[in-house]
C-alpha cells in the first residue's frame, strides 16, 4: 500500500527549463509535506517543506505547490540548472512517521 | 559537527550472519530513525526512536532490531541477514518536532 505516489520516476529537462514533480497522498491526517534532494553516493538533504494550511511555498528557484483537497502537491524547480541533477522525494509526516515517495530522477541537460 | 555518521560504509554478509549498523549524532536531537533504500520504492521507515529508552516500529521492522540507550547513539542490529535485506541503510536524526530529519551518509550492505 503505498500512501505516498510520486511521478514521474525520470524527468529530463533542459538547461534553463522548469522541471516539474508530482505527489498524490492518501491519509488526511499528515500535517507536514517536505521534499528532499539526493545526489549519488550521498544521503537526502532537505530542500523545501510545506504544511497543509499553505497553497505554495517559495525559496528560491524552488516552489512548492499544495492541494489539500486533491491531495496533492508538487515540486517546481523554475530556471533549471544541471546542478539540479538528482533524484527528489516527495514525503508525508503524520507525528513522528515520515512516508516518503518513490523518488524522481532528474537530469537537466546543459 | 560531524552531523549523522554511520559506520560502516560498505559491508557484505553471509546469509544468516549477523551484524550491527552503527549510527551517532552529534547535535543533541531527540529523534533518530533508520530507513532501507530501495530502487523504485523511496526510503522506508524501519525503526525510530523519540528520545533515549524510548523505540517504536516502522513500516518494515521485521529482522531488525533496535536499542536507544543515549541521546547519541541509534545502533541498528540484523538478527540472521536474509539475501532480501541487501539494501542502503539511511539513518536520521531531527529535533524533538521532527521536520526536518538529517541523513548520514549511508551503509550499503550486501547480503549473499
Amino acid at each position: 500500500q503505498q500512501q505516498v505516489k510520486q511521478s514521474p520516476q525520470s524527468l529530463i529537462v533542459q538547461k534553463g527549463g522548469i522541471s516539474i514533480i508530482n505527489c498524490a497522498y492518501e491519509n488526511t491526517a499528515f500535517d507536514y509535506f517536505p521534499w528532499y534532494q539526493q545526489f549519488p553516493g550521498k544521503g537526502p538533504a532537505l530542500l523545501i517543506a510545506i504544511r497543509p494550511d499553505v497553497s505554495e511555498k517559495k525559496e528560491g528557484r524552488f516552489t512548492i505547490s499544495f492541494n489539500k483537497s486533491a491531495k496533492q502537491f508538487s515540486l517546481h524547480i523554475m530556471d533549471s540548472q544541471p546542478g539540479d541533477s538528482a533524484t527528489y522525494f516527495c514525503a508525508a509526516l503524520r507525528g513522528f512517521k515520515t512516508i516518503f515517495g518513490a523518488g524522481t530522477r532528474l537530469f537537466v541537460k546543459a | 559537527n560531524a552531523g549523522v555518521t554511520q559506520t560502516p560504509k560498505f559491508q557484505v554478509l553471509k546469509t544468516g550472519q549477523s551484524m550491527t549498523l552503527q549510527c551517532a549524532q552529534d547535535m543533541n536531537h531527540e529523534y533518530m530513525s533508520w530507513y532501507r533504500q530501495d530502487p523504485g520504492m523511496g526510503l522506508r521507515l524501519i525503526h525510530y526512536s523519540v528520545g533515549a529508552g524510548i523505540t517504536d516500529q516502522g513500516e518494515v521492522p521485521n529482522g531488525y532490531n533496535v536499542s536507544r540507550s543515549t541521546t547519541e547513539d541509534f545502533p541498528l542490529r540484523l538478527l540472521s541477514a536474509a539475501p532480501s535485506q541487501t539494501s542502503v541503510y539511511f539513518c536520521a536524526s531531527s529535533t524533538a518536532t521532527g521536520d526536518e530529519q538529517f541523513f548520514g551518509p549511508g551503509t550499503r550492505l550486501t547480503v549473499l
